[in-house]
């Protein structure tokens, strides 16, 4: 089968850094996605990863290491406008998108 | 603007009655979903339509009727519904290359309530 793995809550303050982190299990991978979708609001598409390594836009980064079957979303220099709940997504050789449970980051003053 | 719309925004509605969502593309592509969204529950795929065909049915209650008349409007038909099926309704649409970097594009959402 196929399922993800994020941690329900994260917390941090204005103007840092935190990582969210995903795992994943599947049988064939052709990719890692992270959406964003706020409170009331429609998932937006983030970011993309099929290679290993480091994708950055802007102040979000992705990365992924499919040996570990592992891959973070970086977030910098938080705003306030930054909480919001974060899904990581598997696209697999079934050809849809399987969606983790979903971070809710939370960005404090 | 994420070029995916989607009506009524909200909707009430009785177990026995009937009504109907819409969810419209305009980014010319040719796969479209519904997405059921429940609180604190990930994102749960019901149907996927592929150049007007459905490609997948994930065990959904036959209460929910999904169509798609052309590549750009998708609609899901409701009737008899019970109170679980209460979440937001959420309508995506992706260019459909054989699971190749699919980003989807989501609706705003229709917030359901069944009482």
């Amino acid at each position: 089968g196929q399922s993800l793995e994020q941690p329900s809550e994260v917390t941090a303050v204005e103007g840092a850094i935190v990582q969210i982190n995903c795992t994943y299990q599947t049988s064939g991978f052709y990719g890692l996605s992270w959406y964003q979708q706020h409170d009331g609001g429609a998932p937006t598409f983030l970011s993309y990863n099929a290679l290993d390594g480091l994708e950055e836009t802007g102040r979000f980064s992705s990365f992924l290491s499919r040996s570990d079957s592992y891959g973070y979303l970086l977030l910098q220099e938080l705003q306030m406008k930054d909480s919001a709940s974060y899904f990581c997504a598997l696209s697999s050789n079934t050809g849809k998108l399987i969606f983790g449970q979903g971070t809710t980051l939370q960005v404090k003053p | 603007e994420t070029g995916v719309t989607q009506t009524p925004r909200h909707l009430v509605m009785g177990m026995t009655n009937k009504k109907s969502l819409k969810c419209e593309q305009h980014l010319g592509h040719n796969a479209m979903y519904w997405y059921k969204q429940s609180a604190k529950k990930p994102l749960e795929l019901m149907f996927v339509y592929s150049l007007e065909e459905r490609v997948e049915n994930n065990s959904v209650p036959s209460r929910f009727s999904p169509e798609c008349p052309n590549s750009s409007h998708l609609f899901l038909h409701l009737h008899t519904l019970q109170p679980e099926d209460s979440a937001l309704y959420l309508c995506a649409s992706s260019q459909d290359d054989r699971g190749l970097g699919k980003t989807q594009y989501f609706g705003p959402g229709t917030r359901l309530l069944v009482l």
